[in-house]
């Protein structure tokens, strides 16, 4: 089946300072991507669509120049968290569909993010 | 908006019982429904996909079923072992592309 690649797992940073999110399609191309986010003990929220070649769409209430995403093949989205600060802290999910397939999305392994 | 709720939020049972986790959403003009289980600090794993113009998917002693009109789905766990210790998430997709996720039921299963 479709298997999509999240690195990495566990990230710890600074304050002030940016982290880059990877999320790749091994085995299909991906045109568009999902990030999610979730909080403890609370369920995943759609933070932004990437497309592949165009820009990101963001859900509302998220910053787009903070969670800067980039879609520059079909098998690799980034999500760039800039200027962390301790309440970015979260897990953070990207999916994507093989659209070779009628089969729902596949989720990468998801990213712990802890900002000290 | 889509609002997508998971009753009971846990769920203790022990080893060997049936059990029965129920999600409901408010627009019924969706895609598919999606089950995933979540480990703790890990991503989501697929477990059933309902189109929307079918009723019911089973996979092993999983069966979950999808009642569109009424915006209700449930996913049956028969047989539950304490591996199936876990956060169990659905999930609609609308017609538009978007993905809703349940607020979750965290079930433990006792040995």
């Amino acid at each position: 089946g479709a298997v999509v690649s999240q690195h990495p797992s566990r990230v710890i940073c600074k304050s002030g300072t940016s982290v880059k999110i990877e999320c790749r399609s091994l085995d299909f191309q991906a045109t568009t991507m999902f990030w999610y986010r979730q909080f403890p003990k609370q369920s995943l929220m759609l933070m932004a669509t990437s497309n592949e070649g165009s820009k990101a769409t963001y859900e509302q209430g998220v910053e787009k120049d903070k969670f800067l995403i980039n879609h520059a093949s079909l098998t690799l989205s980034t999500l760039t968290v800039t200027s962390a600060h301790p309440e970015d802290s979260s897990f953070y999910i990207c999916s994507a569909r093989d659209p070779r397939t009628s089969e729902g999305y596949t989720f990468g392994s998801g990213t712990r993010l802890t900002v000290v | 908006k889509q609002e997508v709720t998971q009753i009971p939020a846990a769920l203790s049972v022990p080893e060997g019982e049936n059990l029965v986790l129920n999600c409901s959403f408010t627009d019924s003009a969706i895609y598919n429904l999606q089950w995933f289980r979540q480990d703790p600090g890990k991503g989501l794993t697929s477990l059933l996909l309902i189109q929307s113009s079918q009723r019911e998917q089973t996979s092993g002693r999983l069966n979950a079923s999808l009642d569109k009109s009424s915006g209700r789905s449930t996913l049956y766990i028969a047989a539950s072992q304490p591996g199936d210790s876990a956060t169990y998430l659905c999930a609609v997709r609308n017609i538009g592309n978007q993905f809703y996720f349940g607020t979750g039921t965290s079930l433990t299963v006792i040995p």
